[in-house]
Order: structure tokens, then sequence, then C-alpha cells
């Protein structure tokens, strides 16, 4: 089957840094993507990842490593803003998404 | 500058009564997506379309019905609601599945069924 694991929560102060874990199985791959969404509200697209590296947008970077079905997103001098959740995406073999179940982030001052 | 539009916001049914969910998008996109959202679970697609006049399954079909007689318009219905799907229903629309464009969603409709 194909599932997409991430982190259920994770805990990061103000100002600091925080790195957001995704790892996929999935029938063939057409990108990873990264969407933010606050508690009510719908997601909002982050990044797009297709080839190995890392993707830098201002204070949001994603890396990918197709090799060894990883992804991560840095989000770098937290505000308390970036309190929502994470949500990691695989395009397949047949551009359908597989949707993690999301990193729920809360920022503490 | 509406995006995507997603009625009714909430709504309360009780088991085995009908009703329609209504996704309108302004952005000339080809592709339409009907997904539920469920606490602990990754975003589920139920029924999408490629374009106006077209339906297909997704992961999740059972239960559920589409429509797509216009281009900016994607409704979902519920012939029998029951139970398990309470859940909160997003829309989402895309310029095209196969280009690594983003997909924009509705602000969601929260649906219980008691």
């Amino acid at each position: 089957g194909q599932n997409i694991d991430q982190p259920t929560e994770m805990t990061a102060t103000e100002g600091a840094i925080v790195q957001i874990n995704c790892t996929y199985q999935t029938s063939g791959f057409n990108g990873l993507f990264w969407y933010q969404q606050h508690a009510g509200e719908a997601p909002t697209f982050l990044s797009y990842n297709v080839l190995d590296g890392l993707e830098e947008k201002g204070r949001f970077s994603s890396f990918l490593s197709r090799s060894k079905g990883y992804s991560y997103l840095l989000l770098k001098e937290l505000q308390m803003k970036d309190s929502a959740s994470y949500l990691c995406a695989v395009m397949d073999s047949n551009y359908q998404l597989i949707w993690g179940a999301g990193t729920k982030l809360i920022i503490k001052p | 500058n509406a995006g995507v539009t997603q009625t009714p916001k909430f709504r309360v049914l009780k088991t085995g009564q009908s009703m329609t969910l209504l996704c309108a998008q302004d952005m000339n996109h080809e592709y339409m997506y009907w997904y539920r959202q469920d606490p602990g679970m990754g975003l589920r697609l139920i029924h999408y379309s490629v374009g106006e006049g077209t339906t297909a399954k997704g992961e999740v079909p059972d239960g559920y019905n589409v429509s797509r007689l216009k281009k900016q318009n994607f409704l979902l219905g519920l012939e029998s609601a029951a139970p398990s799907q309470t859940s909160v229903y997003f829309c989402a629309s895309s310029y095209s599945e196969k280009v690594t464009g983003e997909l924009f969603f509705g602000e969601g409709s929260r649906l219980t069924v008691l």
C-alpha cells in the first residue's frame, strides 16, 4: 500500500528553527508537496519538490531525497503565526495525491 | 478575488437525510476535487473532475455522488446521510493535475450527521 508518515505533533519556541520530517512509500513519484493548514481553515500551498535537493522560499525551505523516500520542511525564525498543521503529500505515478495525516506545530513564546 | 467558494459552511443532518454541497471556482480551472478530512487521517479524495461534464471516483466514493454541469461548479451529493459521513469536506481546484501547480482549497464545509 501507499503511505505517508509524519510526526503527529511538534513543539518549538518562537524565534527558533524546526524541521518537520515526512517519509513516503508510494507507487511511483511525481513530486512532493507541503501545505500549511491553520485550525479551522483550508490548506494553503507552501512548496513543491520533484528533484533532490533543497528549495528555499523565505523563512521556509523544503528538502527532498527520492532515493530515501524522505522530505523535510524547515521553518526558520519561528513566529506565533506559524502555529498550524503542516501536510505532506506525494503525487504518485497516476498523478493522484497521497496525503499524510499532518503535523501539528505548536509555537511557544 | 473569491477563488474557491463552498456552501454551506456548516450543516447538521439526521441519518437518512440528503443534501448537496456546492463548490464554485472563478479561476477557470479544469480540475476540481472533493476531499474529506477526518481527525488523525490525511485528506481523502472522494470524487474528482477533469473538466466540464466529467467525473471520476477517488479513494472513498461510496455514499456520495457528484456532478460537473458547468466548468466553474462541482456539486457533492449525499443521498442518504450516515454518521460515518460526519467530517469536514474540502473542495479544491487546479489548472492541471499533471502540472506542478498547487491545489486551491475552499474554506471547508463541516457536516455532522446525527
